[in-house]
């Protein structure tokens, strides 16, 4: 069975621009997190969807949104993008959701310039 | 807010060594999950922790809750060069379904 896939792999931006990453969970899971990892530094969460309804979200600002599809595909937006959005954006499917264990895609990196 | 904290923050080792790093939190966790990741790829889930008083392994690794159950260990036995790479603990916030990450283990073995 595949993984979690997420797309694209890599990115590059300028500030002020948009952005939407993709991510499809693994099968028969309806749980997605996403995460904002940045260099040296442990994933931070962003936001939680299951059923297409978010259920928990971070401390980021409303530049960042996000949202999950009827076949339980997600997408996160982030707008205005900042030099500090810099990082590698990775999505986690689980069953549905805390306390179940979460699997981690290979994560998109996000680079603005 | 609650925090996850690793230690140690990395350590070298031989290879063929034990390793043992542990995470603490300022509240109890009910679940603990532990990641291995390596560069530029997403963290893999190594060992979820559900009962208190229990060991939990895989192959070589094993893990447990610490007494308090604001804390956790995990354990490596007879390391590999593959074990090389960042190991994270990872927990539900009490109350939401928001999962928090430690701060990290840095591991390298020495050949």
């Amino acid at each position: 069975d595949a993984g979690v896939t997420q797309s694209p792999t890599h990115l590059i931006k300028t500030r002020g621009q948009q952005v939407t990453l993709r991510c499809s969970p693994i099968s028969g899971h309806k749980s997605v997190s996403w995460y904002q990892q940045v260099l040296g530094q442990g994933p931070q969460f962003i936001f939680q969807y299951y059923e297409k309804e978010e259920r928990g979200r971070g401390n980021f600002p409303d530049r960042f949104s996000a949202r999950q599809f009827p076949n339980y595909s997600s997408e996160l937006n982030v707008n205005a993008l900042l030099l500090g959005d810099s990082a590698l954006y990775l999505c986690a499917s689980s069953l549905s959701g805390s306390p179940y264990e979460q699997y981690f895609g290979p994560g998109t990196r996000l680079t603005v310039t | 807010g609650q925090q996850l904290n690793q230690s140690p923050q990395s350590m070298f080792i031989q290879e063929g060594e034990d390793v043992s790093m542990n995470c603490t939190s300022s509240s109890i966790f009910n679940t603990w999950l532990w990641y291995k990741q390596d560069p530029g790829e997403g963290p893999v889930l190594l060992i979820a922790l559900y009962k208190a008083g229990e060991l939990t392994s895989n192959g070589r690794l094993t893990a447990q809750f610490g007494t308090t159950r604001k804390d956790s260990f995990l354990n490596i036995s007879a390391s590999i060069p593959s074990d090389v790479g960042i190991y994270f603990c990872a927990g539900p916030s009490s109350g939401t379904y928001k999962y928090i990450f430690g701060t990290g283990t840095r591991l390298k073995v020495l050949a």
